[in-house]
């Protein structure tokens, strides 16, 4: 089955610093790659995803880019802020049962 | 729209005994599921449904069961509970097809002494 390997597992930057966290994934097959947001004491929330059929992704300060080849994508913040402070998941499926998770990354973001 | 939902919060259970963790949804998905999260780990699948009378086994089953009688409600059935099982659950729910988006509850924090 697929699996997902997320580094690194706690990244601390300076407010108005960029934050990279990246993910590698086994299943050549998978197709679709998210990225969970998990504030303390609540449920992930979706922040973008992407599918294999492109490469890069961009919602205001945040990207996602996406290697094939090399099986890893990655989730980049720009200007970032104390707010996006939480955990971030990357994931990586084919179909809708079969969604593998990274074991998240701490992102602590200092004013 | 209330979203997913989940009760209880948080529940404390001694080794052996049983209970249900429930989970309902209002966006009319068909797809439902539920994951458990323990520290320092991604989100494992523990069995999802397609639609009302439909579920299957997902990576980690052995220790629970579930039911889906409706669209909206996906209860998760503990039975024997064992110290292995001390975690934080989560229940989710997407479109059909996909795979898209999955929306996630609040979670249960569920220990066992």
């Amino acid at each position: 089955g697929e699996n997902v390997e997320q580094h690194p597992s706690t990244l601390s930057v300076q407010e108005g610093d960029s934050a990279v966290i990246k993910c590698t994934y086994s299943d050549s097959a998978s197709n679709y790659f998210p990225w969970y947001k998990q504030e303390l004491g609540k449920g992930p929330q979706l922040i973008i995803d992407i599918r294999s059929n492109v490469g890069e992704k961009k919602d205001q300060r945040i990207a996602v880019t996406l290697n094939k080849t090399a099986k890893h994508f990655s989730l980049h913040i720009t200007e970032t802020q104390p707010e996006d402070s939480a955990v971030y998941f990357c994931a990586a499926s084919l179909n809708n049962n079969d969604m593998r998770f990274g074991a998240g990354t701490r992102l602590t973001v200092k004013p | 729209n209330a979203g997913v939902t989940q009760t209880p919060k948080f529940r404390i259970l001694k080794i052996g005994q049983s209970m249900t963790l429930q989970c309902t949804q209002d966006m009319n998905h068909n797809y439902m599921y539920w994951y458990r999260q323990d520290p320092g780990m991604g989100l494992k699948l523990i069995y999802y449904s397609v639609g009302a009378g439909i579920t299957d086994k997902g990576e980690v089953p052995n220790g629970y069961n579930v039911s889906r009688s409706t669209t909206e409600d996906f209860p998760l059935r503990l039975e024997l509970a064992a110290p292995s099982q001390t975690s934080v659950y989560f229940c989710a729910s997407s479109v059909s097809g996909g795979p898209y988006e999955q929306y996630f509850g609040p979670g249960t924090r569920l220990t066992v002494t």
